[in-house]
């Protein structure tokens, strides 16, 4: 079964820092990617996804992630925040064949201005 | 606009009663999934259909019930036997896999009074 991993979280910044949210799953075989974002009092919205090719995506708000197959990591960054970056987190795994998204438990991250 | 509508928002249920949670979608989609969250516990699956009049289990299905009778229409009843029914549901749905990511409707919070 396909699992995801989410650590710290809470996390709390300044504005201007650089964020870092890791995630790792446990598959061994090819899978899909994704990080959503659910800003307060909002639903839940793709941020970006990894399906195959270059392993650094890029996605919207300036976010973007690796892919580290030998590590089965796909870590979040940006590197400034701002304020409205103020949302939860949450990184998503589908296996190939699987019909469910699997998804971590999210990381609450707070931008202080 | 295409998307998913939830309804209500906000819903208050008295214990022993059951209670029905509407998700709507005109997107076309094929797949629809309902996800329980809770806070620090991330999206947990419970229950999801690929096509109409067929529907499976996921990891939290006990308490639950759905139906789908109509390819736009995926309610769930939570029912007097789910012991801790006060949560945030989330209703999403995709194309005929999760490989394209999920849309998400805004949810329901349901109280137990």
């Amino acid at each position: 079964a396909q699992s995801v991993s989410q650590h710290n979280h809470h996390v709390i910044l300044s504005e201007a820092a650089s964020l870092e949210l890791g995630c790792n799953y446990s598959y061994g075989g090819t899978v899909n990617l994704f990080w959503y974002v659910q800003y307060p009092g909002q639903h839940l919205q793709l941020l970006l996804k990894y399906f195959s090719g270059d392993p650094l995506v890029k996605g919207i708000k300036g976010f973007e992630a690796e892919f580290i197959k030998s590590k089965f990591s796909f870590n979040l960054r940006k590197p400034s925040v701002q304020w409205s970056d103020t949302a939860e987190y949450f990184c998503a795994v589908n296996a190939i064949g699987n019909n469910r998204l699997a998804f971590g438990k999210g990381n609450q991250v707070v931008v202080i201005p | 606009d295409g998307g998913i509508t939830q309804s209500p928002k906000y819903l208050f249920r008295k214990e022993g009663q059951n209670v029905t949670l509407s998700c709507e979608q005109n997107l076309n989609h094929d797949a629809m999934y309902w996800y329980r969250q809770d806070p620090g516990q991330g999206l947990r699956l419970i229950y999801y259909s690929q096509i109409v009049n067929d529907f499976q289990k996921g990891d939290i299905a006990e308490g639950y019930s759905v139906s789908r009778e109509k390819k736009e229409s995926f309610p769930l009843t939570v029912t007097s036997a789910q012991k801790n029914p006060t949560a945030f549901y989330l209703c999403a749905s995709s194309i005929n896999s999760p490989n394209y990511g999920y849309t998400f409707g805004s949810g329901t919070r349901l109280t137990v009074v």
